[in-house]
């Protein structure tokens, strides 16, 4: 079946060490997208890509990159996590968000819970 | 920005009980989505459904877009319909703001 997925589904990594967090799909869709969920609260989203076009949430820490190598995947990099950084990380994707109905459509992947130590 | 605030925040009910989730939204919007977050956390997606009804087996969706709500209705709940219930809705491109969720418990 075509799906977002996301390894690993727990992380534990230590304060300042960064880390890398995966997203694959194989829905073939433009756009892929980072959320963070913290405890008890919504989904914020972080950046998206469109294609090979990043697109950075204002309020976005500059703690927080990504990249995108190929349609496949994204990769959400922490360059010194801290505490406040444990949370859920969601990757998600749109067929073409700039296009008509239906194609702006998000679906999740299962997410990756981050501890930081 | 946009707003988005969802309504009740918590919902407790027996199984067999029907129930209405609200989602009031402050402007315009080209995607509306109703999800469910099961205890895993996993978004599962409910309905694309910036205007009309859709349904699906127990579940079904309104948006009114000149009103600027959407109410999702749950029929003869079932234990596995307990978890978080997010309103996600877009403007223009992209960008997917969230409403706080209602958490439905669903007793046996």
């Amino acid at each position: 079946d075509a799906m977002v997925i996301q390894n690993p589904r727990y992380q534990v990594t230590q304060f300042g060490k960064p880390v890398t967090l995966s997203c694959s799909q194989t829905l073939n869709h433009n756009v892929m997208y980072w959320y963070q969920q913290k405890s008890s609260q919504a989904p914020k989203l972080l950046f998206h890509y469109y294609d090979k076009d990043f697109n950075n949430e204002a309020d976005t820490p500059d703690n927080f990159q990504s990249r995108r190598p190929n349609t496949s995947f994204c990769f959400l990099d922490i360059r010194s996590p801290g505490l406040g950084d444990a949370a859920m990380y969601l990757c998600a994707t749109s067929r073409d968000s700039r296009a008509s109905v239906g194609f702006q459509t998000q679906y999740f992947g299962p997410g990756t819970r981050l501890l930081v130590l | 920005g946009i707003q988005v605030e969802q309504s009740p925040p918590d919902l407790i009910l027996q199984e067999g009980a029907n129930s209405t989730l609200r989602c009031n939204f402050s402007d315009s919007v080209n995607n509306l989505q109703w999800f469910h977050q099961n205890p895993w956390g996993q978004l599962i997606n409910l309905f694309y459904i910036p205007s009309g009804t859709k349904q699906n087996g127990r579940l079904s969706a309104t948006t009114v877009a000149t009103e600027r709500y959407s109410l999702l209705y749950i029929s003869s709940s079932q234990t596995t319909d307990s978890g978080v219930y997010f309103c996600a809705v877009g403007q223009g491109a992209q960008k997917l703001v969230f409403g706080q969720g209602t958490r439905l418990t669903i007793n046996p």
